[in-house]
């Protein structure tokens, strides 16, 4: 099965910081990558999908990037709600791992 | 707009069995593959399991293969999740998610709220 790492595992950030999450797959999955935001006690949310296409909804402060192996989630300047848990994503095989997710607290 | 309403969760005993339904709405549900995703007690994300649009074929983790069977109905725009031989492991929400390809490439773009199963003497 795939293996899919994120980095940092807990991230402390104030409003308006720019920030980025690691995503780190065990082989390659090309851009078989998507991210999900979860808030407490609710479903997650597909924010990006392809490893940089917005999903429908979202705010442009989200973007994505990466192939292969490695894969970066950025917010450009963090809003209130944006505080949350975000998951990566494999879809090239189907085990469709997740990673182990990265908590965004309030500094 | 999309539903997906899961229901059947409970509190069970380790051995025992479960049937999830979700059902579904707002979208043509039989040309769509779907996922269960479940998630332990504050921890990360699973991916359980996933039957394309025609039921023709379907996948699961390792964690349940020969434990757990997906099924679905089109006929009732409902998808389900048969668990049997339940461990304390298996305690979690339970998501049912609808699957789309973009260019080819998956993601589970609509979610349901989840049931919560427990597995507990």
């Amino acid at each position: 099965d795939i293996q899919m790492t994120q980095s940092p595992s807990s991230l402390s950030a104030s409003v308006g910081d720019r920030v980025t999450i690691t995503c780190r797959a065990s082989q390659s999955i090309t851009t078989y990558l998507n991210w999900y935001q979860q808030k407490p006690g609710k479903a997650p949310k597909l924010l990006m999908y392809a490893a940089s296409s917005l999903q429908s909804g979202v705010p442009s402060r989200f973007s994505g990037s990466g192939s292969g192996t490695d894969f970066t989630l950025t917010i450009s300047s963090l809003q209130p709600e944006d505080f949350a848990t975000y998951y990566c994503q494999q879809s090239y095989s189907m085990s469709y791992t997740f990673g182990q997710g990265t908590k965004m607290e309030i500094k | 707009q999309v539903q997906l309403l899961e229901s059947g969760g409970g509190v069970v005993q380790p051995g025992g069995s479960l049937r999830l339904s979700c059902a579904a709405s707002g979208f043509p549900f039989s040309n769509y593959g779907m996922h269960w995703v479940r998630q332990a007690p504050g921890k990360g994300l699973e991916w359980v399991a996933f039957m394309r649009y025609d039921g023709s074929n379907e996948y699961y983790a390792d964690s349940v293969k020969g434990r757990f069977t997906i099924s679905r109905d089109n006929s009732k725009n409902t998808l389900h999740l048969q668990m049997n031989s339940l461990r304390a492991e298996d305690t979690a929400m339970y998501y049912c998610a609808k699957d789309r390809k973009v260019a080819g490439k998956p993601s589970l773009d609509s979610w349901g709220q989840g049931t919560l199963v427990t597995v507990s003497s």
